[in-house]
């Protein structure tokens, strides 16, 4: 069964620019949500999407958007690029059941974002 | 809001050894909680889930416990090797489900041999 896949896993972009990254969850998870990793904050939530419908949205500016499609692929959009969004961004899935409800994240390599 | 600690922030273990991660957490209404282990620039590899209802979840030399009244979980690892190292991150999820996983900065672990 395959995992999470985050796509590109590195890129480089230049102040003002903007950036789409993918996700695609493990087959049959239906939320998929994303975070921001750098070294001085950690992991921060950014949102979370089930069934294409945003559940979730964390404390980050209107730059930073998301969408998810009916196969449940994800994408986060991030705009006007500034230096401080360098980071490593990752996705994760987790199977949503009417029995268990919502089970353990899994996670993908993340996208290493520089901005210069 | 939730809050999630974890010390300490960097620990040196010789081969071997058994050794025990620390999370705390502020918010005992948890839904699960769940400790990964992320080795350098990868991605984040699930380790342990531990719903609320369970006080604890074993696989292989990893034991982790949960006890929400005093808003505590460690993860115990068994017999130590340089293979274990890496950086432990635990992270809370609320009760209702529908929230994410909050994260602790993690405890950077070596193992040398």
């Amino acid at each position: 069964k395959a995992g999470v896949t985050q796509t590109p896993r590195y890129l480089i972009k230049t102040r003002g620019q903007q950036v789409t990254l993918s996700c695609s969850p493990i087959s049959g998870h239906r939320s998929v949500s994303w975070y921001q990793q750098t070294p001085g904050q950690g992991l921060q939530f950014l949102f979370e999407y089930f069934s294409e419908t945003q559940r979730n949205k964390g404390n980050f500016p209107g730059r930073f958007s998301g969408r998810q499609f009916s196969n449940s692929r994800s994408e986060m959009n991030v705009s006007t690029l500034e230096l401080g969004d360098s980071a490593l961004y990752l996705c994760a899935s987790s199977l949503i059941s009417l029995l268990r409800g919502e089970t353990e994240a899994f996670f993908g390599q993340g996208t290493r974002l520089t901005v210069v | 809001k939730q809050e999630v600690t974890q010390i300490p922030a960097a620990l040196s273990v010789p081969e071997g050894e058994n050794l025990v991660l620390n999370c705390s957490f502020t918010d005992s209404a948890i839904y699960n909680l769940q400790w990964f282990r992320q080795d350098p620039g990868k991605g984040l590899t699930s380790l342990l889930l531990i719903q609320s209802s369970q006080r604890e979840q074993t696989s292989g030399r990893l034991n982790a416990s949960l006890d929400k009244s005093s808003g505590r979980s460690t993860l115990y690892i068994a017999a130590s090797q340089p293979g274990d190292s890496a950086t432990y991150l635990c992270a809370a999820k609320g009760d209702s489900g529908n929230t994410p996983l909050v994260f602790g900065k993690g405890t950077r672990l070596s193992v040398i041999a």
